[in-house]
């Protein structure tokens, strides 16, 4: 069964760093997304992706963020110089058509650990 | 706010019994859907609900909408230990961007 898959699956980093969080998005889905979970807290939106721009953002996905399909397959979440509170877990999630009706299939996710 | 919030927050009982979890959101939706989350883990797909169903099962899992009451229920028949985990509702609103907002989920615990 397809599935969406995200690399590493645990990255540290010293804050200040840059770090990149890879995903795979399942190949004919069109609509790609980031979401994060801090501990213990609710999942959030942070970005929707579609025809190879940024279709709706959150307040947390400030200038620090950005997002990035390099080659038509991957789909990549960049942090430019994380703070503490970037420590999270994030997911990668695409659909095929939308959220509108459709199920959007979910990476297993990257514990970010800043330091 | 869109937000679905879930109702209770934890809930725990003995296997076999039927687990009930409840969900509220706050705007007019296109579709609800019920996500489950194993401790550390990845979301995993359960089941969508459309805004014009009232009710929808698959295997154990039997979920319920009311739109007038902005309200879903997920109900877990004869639970098993494997079922220990977080859920999560999840709501695409009518207006706006295409985008599901989760709620705080209920931490369901299975007891052997």
């Amino acid at each position: 069964e397809p599935e969406v898959t995200q690399t590493p699956s645990h990255q540290v980093t010293q804050m200040g760093q840059e770090v990149i969080l890879r995903c795979v998005p399942i190949s004919n889905h069109l609509y790609f997304y980031w979401y994060r979970q801090i501990l213990g807290q609710k999942v959030e939106f942070l970005v929707s992706f579609y025809n190879n721009e940024i279709s709706e953002k959150s307040e947390i996905f400030d200038d620090q963020f950005s997002v990035e399909r390099p080659d038509g397959s991957n789909f990549t979440l960049k942090i430019r110089s994380t703070k503490l509170e970037d420590s999270a877990m994030y997911f990668c999630a695409s659909s095929p058509q939308g959220m509108r009706g459709t199920e959007a299939f979910f990476g297993q996710g990257t514990r970010l650990t800043v330091v | 706010s869109q937000q679905g919030e879930e109702d209770p927050q934890a809930l725990s009982i003995q296997e076999g019994e039927n687990a009930t979890m409840n969900c509220s959101y706050k705007t007019s939706i296109n579709n609800l859907q019920w996500y489950r989350q194993n401790s550390g883990r990845g979301l995993v797909h359960l089941i969508l609900i459309r805004s014009n169903e009232r009710e929808k099962h698959s295997g154990r899992l039997r979920v319920t909408l009311d739109t007038s009451k902005k309200s879903s229920s997920l109900l877990i028949t004869a639970s098993r230990a494997a079922d220990t985990a977080s859920y999560f509702c999840a709501t695409d609103a009518i207006q706006g961007a295409q985008k599901l907002v989760f709620g705080q989920g209920t931490r369901l615990t299975i007891n052997p």
